[in-house]
């Protein structure tokens, strides 16, 4: 079974902080991906990265960054946090060919306050 | 970024009725994707499609991959109360062979489904 796991479910953070959010798989995964997810939103990609050190930005990049320093590990980071990105985060992952799907961790729950 | 539009955003329904939901975008993908997702739990896989015009079932859960390729619909039959949660439509674009970013998924905003015994 494949395994993508987030290694804080629930966090609360204050205003200005850097955050770091982390995620690994276990599978080999060529691809990953960081979405948010707020009610009436669905799930928006932020970054996605398709190989070690390789990234691109998603539909909303603004005030994040990410890095993939391993091919397991996926790194979401908020320089500076913000209330606004108060939200539930969703790492994921994928083969990089063609049918396959994307696993999802079991999400990051991020309060700014 | 484009976001496809999902209806019915919410549904109340009793045990034992069926459940239809569908997913519309303005552009064209190769591969259609429904996810459920459980509260305070990632979203997980019930059904893919690959071809235009497919019909795929899994259980009780049928899913259609509409022949403009812009559009999906999500069936299921005699709910159950474990049915309850957000069920998303996710749509991708990369084909056979994918390059860089072919992979990700564009989803629909949502539907909630609660089932009433």
């Amino acid at each position: 079974d494949v395994k993508v796991t987030q290694s804080s479910r629930y966090l609360v953070k204050r205003t200005g902080e850097k955050v770091f959010l982390e995620c690994v798989q276990d599978m080999d995964h060529e691809n990953m991906f960081w979405y948010r997810q707020d009610p009436g939103l669905g799930l928006r990609l932020i970054y996605f990265s398709y190989d070690v050190k390789m990234k691109e930005k998603g539909d909303i990049p603004e005030g994040y960054s990410v890095s993939r320093e391993k091919k397991e590990r996926f790194s979401l980071i908020l320089e500076s946090a913000s209330t606004n990105q108060t939200s539930m985060y969703l790492c994921a992952s994928s083969l990089n060919r063609g049918g396959n799907t994307i696993y999802f961790g079991e999400g990051s729950w991020l309060t700014v306050v | 970024g484009q976001q496809l539009n999902q209806s019915p955003q919410s549904m109340f329904i009793q045990e034992g009725e069926d459940v239809s939901m569908n997913c519309t975008s303005s552009s064209i993908f190769n591969t259609w994707l429904w996810y459920k997702q459980d509260p305070g739990e990632g979203p997980v896989l019930l059904i893919a499609l690959y071809k235009a015009g497919e019909l795929t079932s899994n259980g009780r859960l049928t899913a259609q991959f509409g022949i403009t390729r812009k559009d999906s619909f999500l069936n299921i039959s005699a709910s159950i109360p474990s049915d309850v949660g957000i069920y998303f439509c996710a749509g991708q674009k990369g084909g056979v062979i994918l390059t860089g970013g072919g992979n990700k998924l564009t989803f629909g905003t949502g539907t909630q489904l609660k089932v009433e015994l």
